[in-house]
């Protein structure tokens, strides 16, 4: 797995968009972005994958640069109930979870 | 649909004693997967099982840790004996074949149980 860097912590008005950087600068030809986050005291919850092209669901949008080493998740109305540990993984078999970063939804 | 289950929520045992995990994955999902989860970090992958099957137990304790998927469906993950630094959380997980769209397939985490060792 390629190893990923994401910002200890951001924070995020409500209402408003958040953007979460992840680098993935050695990401290989084949391994896949995916995000998962872990709300307080649940597991963590599968958001969106991509390879290269951007991807959007009803959860968020995922921005992969042409080159690949780095990508920006985007919850484009956070919530308080967005406040969770997000993870960033580039993978072609198994998660590797790092620390992710902590996303604080300010009211 | 369900999600996956876990039982029990919550363990408190003494160091050396053996405790059990059970987990219930979603119906239909032949991956199961036991993650455990130290406080501030990310859940690290313990066991992946394909049905009844190992496909990767290479960061299992074997020492002390042991798990099986009698009959593909329900896993049972044990500790015997514990030492202080088992405390963590044991997250499951699941997850059907989907590669048609490439990658690594989706997986659907339980609640986890929280293991505390003295």
């Amino acid at each position: 797995d390629a190893k990923t860097t994401q910002p200890t912590s951001m924070d995020c008005a409500e209402g408003r968009a958040a953007n979460l950087p992840c680098n993935h600068s050695t990401i290989s030809g084949n391994e896949y972005v995916y995000w998962y986050r872990q709300i307080h005291s649940q597991g963590p919850q599968y958001i969106i994958h991509g390879l290269k092209n951007n991807e959007t669901n009803e959860m968020a949008s995922l921005i992969i640069t042409e080159d690949r080493k780095s990508s920006t998740l985007i919850l484009p109305h956070a919530t308080l109930r967005d406040t969770a540990v997000y993870y960033c993984i580039a993978t072609y078999g198994k998660l590797t979870f790092g620390q992710g970063t902590i996303l604080t939804v300010h009211p | 649909e369900a999600g996956v289950a876990q039982s029990p929520r919550y363990k408190i045992i003494e160091k050396r004693q053996s405790v059990a995990f059970w987990c219930n994955p979603i119906s239909g999902h032949a991956t199961l997967y036991w993650y455990q989860q130290i406080l501030g970090q990310g859940p690290k992958l313990l066991i992946q099982f394909q049905n009844n099957g190992v496909v990767d137990d290479s960061q299992l304790p074997k020492d002390r840790f042991s798990a099986e998927r009698l009959k593909g469906v329900d896993s049972t993950l044990k500790i015997q004996p514990a030492k202080l630094e088992d405390s963590a959380v044991y997250l499951c997980a699941s997850s059907y074949p989907s590669f048609p769209s490439g990658g690594t397939d989706t997986q659907y985490f339980g609640p986890g149980t929280r293991l505390t060792v003295l």
